[in-house]
């Protein structure tokens, strides 16, 4: 049973514009909502994190937006770069399981 | 701070050998999880440690093992290597548990012939 729902599996966006990755979950325990940025050969790295406490975050070029009664939380890539070109993980964990879950996975291309 | 460290990166066996994957966490963290990661799959759980217990198990047979040392070094082992094991292994360490924000080592990408 997939708890974490991403999508589009692959995107493809052009230099300067907005990347949008969507995740969806069921465990209504959940409480933390981060984000992974992967490059090819190299382990997910945090990017940003959110808990249902907020709607938004926002870090620089990256915003996560939450809406707690939809079960779905977003990512947003402003002014997307080449260099952002990468597969992104969303994940959901509760306190008390401990365990996350993973979203599948979304490879996004930023064109020059 | 130094990094997750994750030891041998590649790894070729074939079927029916088995195989002992490394990982150090970063210094002071006292969690260390273990993924399986698959083009078909994605990131799925493998198992947790903390203070050398494991304290939560991914589903997965029991060919997958591990341990966590004193110094929060963790080794995983595969049994029976099947085909469908190959995949990138990663490691992730976390203070407190795998719930915290966990950090990720480069991976073992093990390969079964």
């Amino acid at each position: 049973q997939q708890q974490v729902k991403q999508s589009p599996q692959s995107l493809i966006v052009q230099k300067g514009g907005i990347s949008i990755i969507n995740c969806a979950y069921e465990n209504t325990a959940f409480d933390y909502f981060p984000w992974y940025q992967q490059f090819p050969g190299k382990g997910p790295a945090l990017l940003i994190a959110i808990r249902p406490d907020v709607s938004e975050k926002k870090e620089g070029r990256f915003t996560i937006s939450f809406n707690k009664s939809a079960k779905q939380f977003s990512l947003h890539i402003m002014d997307s770069q080449p260099g952002d070109s990468a597969t992104y993980f969303c994940a959901a964990s509760s306190g008390g399981s401990y365990i996350p879950t993973f979203g599948r996975g979304t490879s996004l291309i930023v064109h020059p | 701070k130094a990094g997750v460290t994750q030891t041998p990166r590649y790894l070729i066996k074939t079927r029916g050998q088995q195989v002992t994957l490394s990982c150090s966490p970063i210094s002071g963290h006292r969690s260390v999880s273990w993924y399986q990661q698959t083009p078909g799959q994605g990131l799925q759980f493998l198992f947790e440690y903390f203070s050398e217990t494991q304290r939560n198990k991914g589903n997965f047979p029991g060919r997958f093992s591990g341990r966590q040392f004193s110094n929060s070094r963790s080794e995983m082992n595969v049994s029976t290597l099947e085909l469908g094991d190959s995949a990138l292994y990663l490691c992730a360490s976390s203070l407190w548990n795998s719930g915290d924000t966990q950090y990720f080592g480069p991976g073992t990408r093990l390969t079964v012939l």
